[in-house]
C-alpha cells in the first residue's frame, strides 16, 4: 500500500495567492483529516470528513480556508488569499472505520512570503 | 474539551540507555485511546504505540513501553536501549472512543529527544 499521499511536498507562494493542497487517503479508509503544524500552536485539527462528508470544521481558522472531498480517494485544502501566518506544515491523515489509528501523509510544507 | 500536556520540551539520553517521556491529559470521558507518535526530521508522523483506556495492562512494542495511570491521567513512554534512530520529536495524543462521536486526535506540544552517541 502506498500510504497517504500528499502533494506538493513543498509550496512557496506570495501573499495573496491561492494555494491548493492535495491528499489521497489510503484506499478503503472512511475518514480523512487535515492537520496543521506550527511552532506556536503545535499540531491542530483543521477539519475531518467521514465518507466524503465534512463532520467537524471547527478548527478551520477563517473563511480563507476551505476543504473539499469530492470522492473517496481525493481531498483538497484551499487557502485563498494566502497570508504569511498560514506558513506551516499541513498533514493529511486517514482512518478506517472501526479502528483507532490514523495514518499520516508526509505533509506539505507551505511558505507564504 | 480534552487537553494533552507534555512538560518536557527537550530530553537527551546516552545511546543504549533508557529514557522516559512524560505526558498528562485532561478528560471527563472514561473510554478513549492514547498514542505516542514519532516525528523524525523527515516530518513523517509515525505511530509508536497505542493504549486503550479500558485496558489496565500497559502496551509494549519491542523497546517501547508505556506506563498508563488512568486515575492520574498520565501516559508516559519508556524507550529502552536507546538507538540513534530514535532521535525525533515525540508527540502524545488523545482520541475519544468512537461512540463519543469525535474522531480527531488532540496532540501535546511534543518532546524533542536527542540521542548522544
Amino acid at each position: 500500500d502506498a500510504g497517504v499521499i500528499q502533494s506538493p511536498r513543498h509550496e512557496v507562494t506570495e501573499m495573496g495567492q491561492e494555494v491548493t493542497l492535495r491528499c489521497k487517503p489510503i484506499s478503503g479508509h472512511d475518514y480523512l483529516f487535515w492537520y496543521r503544524q506550527t511552532m506556536m500552536r503545535g499540531l491542530e485539527l483543521l477539519i475531518y470528513f467521514n465518507n466524503n462528508v465534512p463532520i467537524d470544521d471547527s478548527g478551520m481558522p477563517e473563511d480563507r480556508f476551505s476543504a473539499k472531498m469530492p470522492n473517496a480517494s481525493f481531498s483538497t485544502l484551499k487557502i485563498q488569499p494566502s497570508e504569511p501566518r498560514d506558513s506551516a506544515v499541513y498533514f493529511c491523515a486517514s482512518l478506517p472505520s472501526g479502528t483507532d489509528t490514523q495514518y499520516f501523509g508526509p505533509g506539505t510544507r507551505l511558505t507564504v512570503l | 474539551a480534552q487537553t494533552v500536556t507534555q512538560s518536557q520540551p527537550e530530553m537527551s539520553v546516552q545511546e543504549a540507555e533508557t529514557v522516559t517521556l512524560s505526558c498528562t491529559y485532561d478528560t471527563s470521558e472514561s473510554d478513549y485511546y492514547l498514542f505516542w507518535y514519532k516525528q523524525p526530521p523527515s516530518r513523517q508522523m509515525i505511530l509508536v504505540i497505542r493504549q486503550e483506556a479500558y485496558k489496565q495492562q500497559n502496551a509494549t512494542e519491542n523497546r517501547f513501553s508505556v506506563n498508563f495511570q488512568k486515575a492520574a491521567k498520565s501516559f508516559s513512554l519508556k524507550i529502552s536501549d536507546s538507538q540513534l534512530g530514535d532521535a525525533a520529536m515525540y508527540f502524545c495524543a488523545y482520541r475519544s472512543h468512537p461512540y463519543q462521536g469525535a474522531q480527531k486526535l488532540v496532540f501535546g506540544q511534543g518532546t524533542r529527544l536527542t540521542i548522544n552517541p
